[in-house]
């Protein structure tokens, strides 16, 4: 069975700590997203990647950076913590196609409380 | 930046009748999908149609796609506690370089 794992179900960080949520793929797919998920808010694309060491950013990076060394491993950094980033975490993969042609596999998800 | 806006958002019947979920979008689109998320877990992807399509079944699945208002519904027929979850549609489009936006969801609750 085809698979997301995300590394953590539920976190709890201080603020100011630097945070890594990690994310592996065992599908070979090309693609990799991070999303947060707010009620009221829905699910806002945060960075993604379409290849190895390749990154772009979503509608809303600030406050975030990613790490893609691997095809497998997608990795959501949270460099200094805030309480504004306690939020269900989402991760997804998916093939390659033109624009978008496959659906997406999802994590999880990791419920970050930052205090 | 929200691209699918659904409705109802939240929606209550009884085992065995049918659900239905509308979700209306902005801009032209590559393609739309619906995903189910239960409670506190990710999302699954049920159903992909394409721009050039305007029905797909899957199982007591049936979506509808209509270009011409922006628009799109989810079907499920016979409905099971199980189906309990909350829906999402979710779109791709060619401004938006290819990535999945996604709409605030439909809460549904099937009662036995």
């Amino acid at each position: 069975d085809v698979k997301v794992t995300q590394s953590s179900r539920y976190l709890v960080k201080r603020t100011g700590e630097k945070v890594f949520l990690e994310c592996v793929q065992d599908m070979d797919h090309e693609n990799m997203f991070w999303y947060r998920q707010d009620p009221g808010l829905g699910l806002r694309l945060i960075y993604f990647s379409y290849d190895v060491k390749m990154k772009e950013k979503g509608d809303i990076p600030e406050g975030y950076s990613v790490s893609r060394e691997k095809k497998e491993r997608f990795s959501l950094i949270l460099e200094s913590a805030s309480t504004n980033q306690t939020s269900m975490y989402l991760c997804a993969s998916s093939l390659t196609g033109t624009m978008g042609d496959y659906g997406y596999t999802f994590g999880s998800g990791t419920r970050l409380t930052v205090v | 930046s929200q691209q699918g806006e659904e409705d109802p958002q939240a929606l209550s019947i009884q085992e065995g009748e049918n659900a239905t979920m509308n979700c209306s979008y902005k801009t032209s689109i590559n393609n739309l999908q619906w995903y189910r998320q239960n409670s506190g877990r990710g999302l699954v992807h049920l159903i992909l149609i394409r721009s050039n399509e305007r029905e797909k079944h899957s199982g007591r699945l049936r979506v509808t796609l209509d270009t011409s208002k922006k628009s799109s519904s989810l079907l499920i027929t016979a409905s099971r506690a199980a189906d309990t979850a909350s829906y999402f549609c979710a779109s791709t489009s060619y401004n938006q370089g290819g990535k999945l936006i996604f709409g605030q969801g439909t809460e549904l609750s099937v009662k036995p």
